[in-house]
């Protein structure tokens, strides 16, 4: 079955302490990216990447790393988190989102990891 | 910075009645907008991708239709059911967004009442 997971689903941790959020997909998608989703706000990216070893910052990425060495794994790493990153976070995946016309990628979506930090 | 915006917040409605809420988005550049359903505690599912202007798609109960030139897009359900409780999320691709990515509106949080 094609999947995002994401683990763990819920977690608790306390301030400074490093985390790392995992996400996998096996529909060989080249295109991974985190979400993070704020009561009001919408869903906003974090940090996103176009294939392995090529990682890039999306609208919110202050706190958190990501990296990319294979192609199915896309971990979002905490390395002090703080009260202000609890939040639910999304991983997600699509084939090459390079423009190409009549083309459109859809994103699958994990099931998300509920953090929160005290 | 471009600005995806969902109307209403939130939608209350009985069971039977039909229902449609507004994606607005910008107008220039547009490459492609994504409708989602997003139940509690689930993953964001795709419901439509909209390319054209014009376009229109339909899913059982539930269709889409798309204006690029004014940058607005509808999605009514007909005949709501319980079921259809969840939050629609629509998102935009624009031609020169970064990195593919999706800009999201705020999501229209439906329930539906038996």
């Amino acid at each position: 079955e094609a999947q995002v997971t994401q683990n763990p689903r819920y977690l608790i941790t306390v301030t400074g302490k490093k985390l790392t959020v995992t996400c996998s997909q096996n529909m060989n998608h080249e295109y991974m990216s985190w979400y993070r989703q704020d009561p009001g706000l919408g869903l906003r990216q974090i940090y996103y990447s176009m294939n392995v070893e090529v990682t890039d910052k999306g609208d919110v990425p202050e706190g958190y790393k990501v990296s990319r060495k294979e192609k199915r794994n896309f971990p979002l790493i905490l390395e002090s988190p703080s009260p202000n990153q609890t939040s639910l976070y999304f991983c997600a995946s699509s084939l090459s989102p390079i423009v190409r016309s009549q083309d459109t990628y859809e994103q699958y979506f994990g099931p998300g990891t509920r953090l929160t930090v005290t | 910075i471009l600005n995806v915006e969902q109307s209403p917040q939130s939608l209350h409605v009985q069971e039977g009645d039909s229902t449609n809420f507004t994606c607005s988005f910008p107008s220039s550049n547009f490459y492609a907008l994504h409708w989602y359903r997003w139940e509690t505690a689930k993953s964001p599912e795709a419901l439509f991708v909209m390319t054209l202007n014009g376009d229109e798609k339909k899913k059982g109960r539930i269709s889409a239709t798309l204006n690029t030139k004014e940058g607005y897009s509808y999605l009514y359900i007909k005949g709501s059911q319980p079921e259809d409780s969840a939050t629609y999320l629509c998102a935009f691709r624009g031609i020169y967004n970064q990195g593919g990515k999706l800009i999201f509106g705020q999501g229209t949080e439906l329930s539906v009442k038996p």
